[in-house]
C-alpha cells in the first residue's frame, strides 16, 4: 500500500537558521503533495503544496522541493522562527480520489 | 477567517456506548472529511463526503461509523459501540473542491474510551 514517512522524527535548530524537513513517499502515482504544520492541541495547518508537474514552489519563507525520481519531497523554512515550532506533516494525494496519506511527522524545535 | 469547528473538544466514554462527534465546516465548503489521529501516530483518512454522500472511505472506516450531515451546516461522525482503540483525536476538515484542494482541518476531538 502506499506510505509517507519522514526521514527524522525530531528536529532542532537555532533561531534564525534555516530547516530542512524531509518526506519520502512510496506511490509514484500520488500527484498532489501537501505540507502541514501541527501545533500542540490544534488540527493540521497547510503550509503549501505542490503539483507533480512542478519540483519547486515557493511561498512566505517556505520553499518545497520534489524530487520525482527519488520520490522525495522537502520543506525548507527560512530564518526560522519560535512560532514554527511544531509538528510537520507531508501529505500526498493521487488524482483518483480525495484520500490524503500522511507522514508520521517531524517535530521541530526552534532554539532562542 | 473562516475555520472549521468541532465539538465537544474532549469526550470521554465506556467501551460499547455510542458517541456522536460534531463539525461546522466552513460555511461555502462542498467537501467535507473525517480524519483520525491515534496518539503519536499519523493521520489517518476516515471519509469524505459530497452531495449528502459519501464519495471515498478507507479500511478503517466499518460498520460501526456513520456520517451525516442532518442540517446545512453540521457535519457528524457517529461510533455506534466504541471500542478501546478507537481512542483518539478525530479532525474533521473541509475543502471547496476536491481533488487537489487544500484541505482546512478543524481544531479536534479528543475521544478516550475506557
Amino acid at each position: 500500500g502506499e506510505s509517507v514517512g519522514l526521514h527524522l522524527p525530531t528536529l532542532s535548530v537555532q533561531e534564525g537558521d534555516n530547516s530542512i524537513i524531509n518526506c519520502a513517499y512510496s506511490n509514484s502515482a500520488s500527484d498532489y503533495f501537501i505540507w502541514y504544520k501541527q501545533e500542540s492541541g490544534k488540527g493540521p495547518q497547510f503550509i503549501i503544496d505542490i503539483r507533480s508537474n512542478m519540483d519547486k514552489r515557493q511561498g512566505q519563507r517556505v520553499t518545497v522541493l520534489l524530487n520525482k525520481t527519488v520520490k522525495h519531497l522537502s520543506l525548507q523554512i527560512a530564518a526560522t522562527q519560535p512560532g514554527d515550532s511544531a509538528v510537520y506533516f507531508c501529505a500526498e494525494n493521487k488524482d483518483t480520489g480525495n484520500q490524503f496519506y500522511f507522514g508520521t511527522g517531524t517535530s521541530l524545535t526552534v532554539i532562542p | 477567517e473562516p475555520e472549521v469547528t468541532q465539538t465537544p473538544s474532549h469526550q470521554v466514554t465506556q467501551m460499547g456506548q455510542e458517541v456522536i462527534l460534531r463539525c461546522v465546516p466552513i460555511s461555502n465548503h462542498l467537501y467535507f472529511y473525517w480524519y483520525r489521529q491515534i496518539l503519536g501516530q499519523k493521520v489517518e483518512f476516515l471519509v469524505s463526503f459530497y452531495n449528502n454522500e459519501i464519495s471515498e472511505k478507507s479500511e478503517i472506516f466499518d460498520d460501526q461509523f456513520s456520517v451525516e450531515r442532518p442540517d446545512g451546516s453540521n457535519f457528524t461522525l457517529k461510533i455506534r459501540s466504541t471500542k478501546l482503540e478507537d481512542s483518539a483525536m478525530y479532525f474533521c476538515a473541509s475543502s471547496w473542491t476536491d481533488w487537489g484542494e487544500t484541505q482546512y482541518f478543524g481544531p479536534g476531538t479528543r475521544l478516550l474510551v475506557l
